[in-house]
């Protein structure tokens, strides 16, 4: 059974940073693009970063550019996003999730998420 | 960016009701090179992570019951539930995976009458 269960959210200062991980199992993890989507609250989906399969390639939406960043370990079958310069309108649920195939974007597993708040 | 827009945001549904939600792109989601549309449908019930229902706008997922049924292809795009059940109420999104960023539409929400 695919497993994503994330950590490392809470309460955190505008400007600072903060490091999501999410652990994957049941499955080969090195064999998958992942993505992170996240959902501010009572809001929709919006997708944010997704890397590749084994790392070299890896995509983000404008507004997380150069502040988020991506990365995993296949060794550890672990997603990271390392959130720098955080603002108020990155407060949201953070979902850790698998691409289903080969297809980017095709988001066919999600974790629980973990919620991220961004407050003074 | 493509633009997703679902309509309607909202609506009240009787148990056995036959219900069609839409969802329009801001450009063509059809790649002409292995004619299939990168559009998926996703649901979210209450308080849990969203589910893939639907992907290549029609093609349902492992255990997905067959009442759900994608159609459409270009622009236009809908989700049709045969003869909803109380536990599909929920919030139904869909999303263009064909271009970066992906989008997502802004939903719609399934409510008891």
């Amino acid at each position: 059974e695919v497993q994503l269960v994330e950590s490392g959210g809470g309460l955190v200062q505008p400007g600072r940073s903060m490091k999501l991980s999410c652990a994957a199992s049941g499955f080969t993890f090195s064999n998958y693009g992942m993505a992170w989507v996240r959902q501010a609250p009572t809001k929709g989906l919006e997708w944010v970063a997704t890397i590749s399969y084994d790392g070299s390639s890896t995509y983000y939406r404008d507004s997380v550019k150069g502040r988020f960043t991506i990365s995993r370990d296949n060794a550890k079958s672990t997603l990271y996003l390392q959130m720098n310069s955080l603002r108020s309108e990155d407060t949201a649920t953070y979902y850790c999730t698998r691409d289903l195939n080969v297809y980017y974007g095709l988001l066919g597993y999600w974790g629980q998420g973990v919620m991220v708040t961004v407050s003074s | 960016d493509i633009v997703m827009t679902q309509t309607p945001s909202s609506q009240a549904v009787s148990a056995g009701e036959k219900v069609t939600m839409s969802c329009k792109s801001s450009q063509s989601l059809l790649y002409s090179e292995n004619k299939k549309n990168y559009l998926a449908w996703y649901q979210q019930k209450p308080g849990q992570s969203p589910k893939l229902l639907i992907s290549w706008a029609s093609t349902r997922e492992s255990g997905v019951p067959d009442r759900f049924i994608g159609s459409g292809s270009g622009t236009d795009f809908t989700l049709t539930i045969s003869s909803v059940q109380a536990e599909d109420l929920a919030v139904y999104y869909c999303e263009q995976y064909y271009d970066t960023p992906w989008t997502f539409g802004g939903g719609t929400k399934l409510e008891l009458k």
